[in-house]
C-alpha cells in the first residue's frame, strides 16, 4: 500500500481484557517497529523485525505484551490482560532494509483502558 | 545509544527561519542523526537524516559539527503548518538490530 496502515484506529478495552493491534507495512519494506506513546512524550520502542525474525523485544513492558510477523509482513501487536497504564497510542513503523534512511510511521491505534 | 536533549518549547514567526537544537553528547561513531516532525494524532514523519557537515532537502537543512556532539535542525521560513512536535534521535544498525530513541521533543508553536 502507500503508506503504513494500522487498524482499530481506536480501541477501547475494559481491564483485564485482550487487545490485538494490526500493522500493514508498506509493501515490501522488511523492517517492521512497534512504538507505544503515553500522552505528552515521545514515542517508546517496544519491539523490532526483520521480516519474519523479531530481532529486539527488549522494549516490551511485560510479558503481556506479544508481537508477531508470521508471514514477513502484516504484524499483530497483543495485550493481554489489559490494565490502565497500557492505555497509549501504539506506532508502527517500516522501512526497507536499511532504517538508517528513516522509516514511515502509521497513524497509530488509541488504545484506553478502563 | 545516545539520549538527546532538545528545548522543550519554542515560538516563532510566520516567515522566520527556526533553528532546534539538539545535544547527543554520547553519539556513537555509527550512530546517525534524524529528525521527525508529529502532529497531533498522527505518527512521527521524516524530516532529515546526516551522518556530519550539513544536509539539505527540500523541507530542512541540518547542521552537524565535526564533533557530532550537537545538531541542529533549520526550518527556513516556517508557516503555521509547521507548527508540531519535532524530536531529535540517534540511531544505528547494531548486532542485527536497529532502535531508535525518541526524546520528549521539542514543540514548536508558530504564530501569525
Amino acid at each position: 500500500g502507500a503508506g503504513v496502515s494500522q487498524s482499530p484506529r481506536y480501541k477501547v478495552a475494559k481491564r483485564g481484557q485482550d487487545v490485538a493491534l494490526r500493522c500493514d507495512p508498506i509493501s515490501g519494506h522488511v523492517s517492521l517497529f512497534w512504538y507505544q506513546q503515553a500522552l505528552g512524550q515521545g514515542p517508546e520502542f517496544l519491539t523490532y523485525f526483520q521480516n519474519e525474525a523479531q530481532l529486539d523485544k527488549s522494549g516490551l513492558p511485560s510479558d503481556r505484551f506479544f508481537a508477531e510477523r508470521p508471514e514477513g509482513s502484516v504484524s499483530t501487536l497483543k495485550i493481554q490482560r489489559t490494565q490502565q497504564e497500557d492505555s497509549a497510542v501504539y506506532l508502527c513503523a517500516s522501512s526497507r532494509d536499511r532504517p538508517d534512511y528513516g522509516y514511515t510511521f502509521g497513524s497509530g491505534t488509541r488504545l484506553t483502558v478502563v | 545509544l545516545a539520549k538527546t536533549t532538545q528545548p522543550i518549547s519554542m515560538d516563532s514567526y510566520e516567515g522566520q527561519e527556526v533553528n532546534i537544537t539538539c545535544s547527543h553528547n554520547n553519539i556513537a561513531t555509527n550512530d546517525y542523526i534524524t529528525w521527525y516532525q508529529q502532529f497531533p494524532s498522527q505518527g512521527p514523519r521524516f524530516i532529515i537524516q546526516g551522518y556530519k557537515t550539513k544536509v539539505t532537502n527540500e523541507v530542512a537543512s541540518l547542521f552537524i559539527p565535526a564533533d557530532r556532539k550537537s545538531s541542529t535542525l533549520s526550518l527556513p521560513r516556517v508557516s503555521l503548518s509547521d507548527t508540531a512536535v519535532y524530536y531529535c534521535l540517534v540511531g544505528a544498525y547494531r548486532s542485527g538490530t536497529y532502535k531508535y530513541i525518541f526524546g520528549t521533543g521539542t514543540r514548536l508553536k508558530v504564530l501569525a
